[in-house]
């Protein structure tokens, strides 16, 4: 049973660009949360979805930033116009029902702004 | 708000040592407890978790227990190994809402 997968793993951008993150949820996970991680410091919640559906997006930067989780295909994490300070590790992680669900972590996208 | 607070590190050890690695909370409701390890240049692997008060979690010989009268999740292993060397995060799920809140971590380094 594959975990959770995420792609690419690394990513290097110049300012300005784009920058797009996938997640595939394990098999049966229909949730899914994205986490940032700055250097040297622990995970910070950006966003909860659900098939097709944001459910909580309270720690989602209000401009650049955007996620979707379409009804096929991976959960999609999009960073636009990136500066510098996105630099980090992005993790996703799914569970198989609600919240209350324990969550399983993917490999993290590691984005570097040049 | 709800936070979780994690001994600094790095902590070094001998190899066989006894580890200790505190963590308090702060959190309304009844929230569930996790424990997280991550390894160099890899994603979270859950380690262990407990979902009410008293309740102990258990995996690979390390042990935490939840203390709802000290709001504390400290985890503990007898006998460490040089392959347990990782960054270890306490985490908490507020009134289960899937939004985990993470401690800022602790190395663990351990030496032959």
């Amino acid at each position: 049973n594959a975990g959770v997968m995420q792609n690419p793993r690394h990513l290097v951008r110049r300012r300005g660009q784009e920058a797009r993150l996938r997640c595939s949820p394990m098999k049966g996970h229909s949730h899914v949360y994205w986490y940032r991680q700055l250097p040297e410091e622990g995970l910070k919640f950006m966003v909860y979805l659900q098939k097709e559906n944001i459910i909580d997006e309270s720690g989602m930067p209000k401009e650049r930033f955007s996620a979707e989780f379409p009804k096929e295909g991976p959960s999609i994490l999009r960073i636009q116009q990136v500066v510098r300070g996105d630099s980090a590790a992005y993790f996703c992680a799914s569970s198989a029902t609600s919240g209350v669900e324990t969550q399983y972590f993917g490999p993290g996208t590691r984005l570097l702004v040049l | 708000g709800d936070s979780v607070t994690q001994m600094e590190g790095p902590v070094t050890l001998s190899e066989e040592a006894f580890l200790t690695i505190n963590c308090t909370y702060t959190a309304t409701g009844y929230p569930s407890l996790f424990w997280y390890v991550q390894y160099p240049g890899e994603g979270l692997q859950l380690l262990l978790k407990a979902t009410k008060a008293d309740d102990k979690g258990s995996n690979k010989g390390f042990e935490a227990t939840y203390r709802k009268e000290t709001t504390s999740f400290h985890l503990e292993k007898g006998s460490v190994q040089v392959s347990d060397s990782a960054v270890y995060f306490c985490a908490l799920n507020p009134s289960n809402t899937g939004k985990l809140i993470f401690g800022q971590g602790t190395t663990l380094q351990v030496k032959p």
